[in-house]
């Protein structure tokens, strides 16, 4: 059973600090990571995608992928209160199928 | 603009009654997602299909039927065999090519019981 993992929180930061989410994913063949952002009572959007070893930085956002210890973070410089969202993580596994393997989600409360 | 229409944003059914939700898209994404997200819960797989006239069971599809008769429509059906419909449906596409790109997401469509 292929699995993505992320601590369900919440994680609490003060306005301003950096906010560090992980996920562990088991199938050792992923190919792809994304991390979405979700608003209470909206759709997820994506914020952040990788695919390669090491760190993919946007604006405030970087993703980091360490595939020998099956893991991706995203950090969040300088935290805002416009932040706080459920995080969710996905995985697209080995293979030919675009299906994408997804967390629980990590909720993120940035605190003013 | 191009993106994913889901309507209607909330729908209520009674006891018994067959639901069709709707999504349609116009970003030429070959494959196409359902997925039901109840409270404090993550995405659960309904259905897909990743091409015209051609879908495959997700992981909680008992209850519920889909069509793909166009690259654009993808509509679901909750049908009066499920027997908690109350969530939230999400409708996604991704396209086709490379390995890097993820899904858009419809706004989703509200659905509750009465």
């Amino acid at each position: 059973q292929k699995e993505v993992e992320q601590n369900s929180g919440p994680l609490s930061v003060p306005e301003g600090a950096i906010a560090s989410l992980n996920c562990t994913y088991s199938d050792r063949g992923s190919q792809s990571f994304f991390w979405y952002r979700q608003y209470s009572g909206k759709s997820p959007e994506l914020i952040m995608f990788i695919y390669s070893n090491g760190d993919k930085e946007d604006g405030r956002f970087t993703a980091q992928l360490n595939k020998a210890s099956q893991y991706v973070s995203l950090l969040i410089r300088d935290s805002q209160p416009s932040d706080s969202a459920t995080y969710l993580c996905a995985v697209k596994p080995y293979g030919n199928n675009r299906k994408l393997i997804w967390g629980l989600g990590t909720s993120l409360a940035v605190n003013p | 603009d191009g993106g994913i229409t889901q309507s209607p944003k909330y729908l209520f059914r009674k006891e018994g009654q067959n639901v069709t939700l709707s999504c349609e898209q116009n970003l030429n994404h070959d494959a196409m997602y359902w997925y039901r997200q109840d409270p404090g819960q993550g995405l659960r797989l309904i259905y897909y299909s990743q091409i015209v006239n051609d879908f495959q069971k997700g992981d909680i599809a008992e209850g519920y039927s889909v069509s793909r008769e166009k690259k654009e429509s993808f509509p679901l059906t909750v049908t009066s065999a499920q027997k908690n419909p109350t969530a939230f449906y999400l409708c996604a596409s991704n396209v086709d090519r490379g390995e890097v790109y993820g899904y858009t997401f419809g706004s989703g469509t509200r659905l509750t019981v009465v």
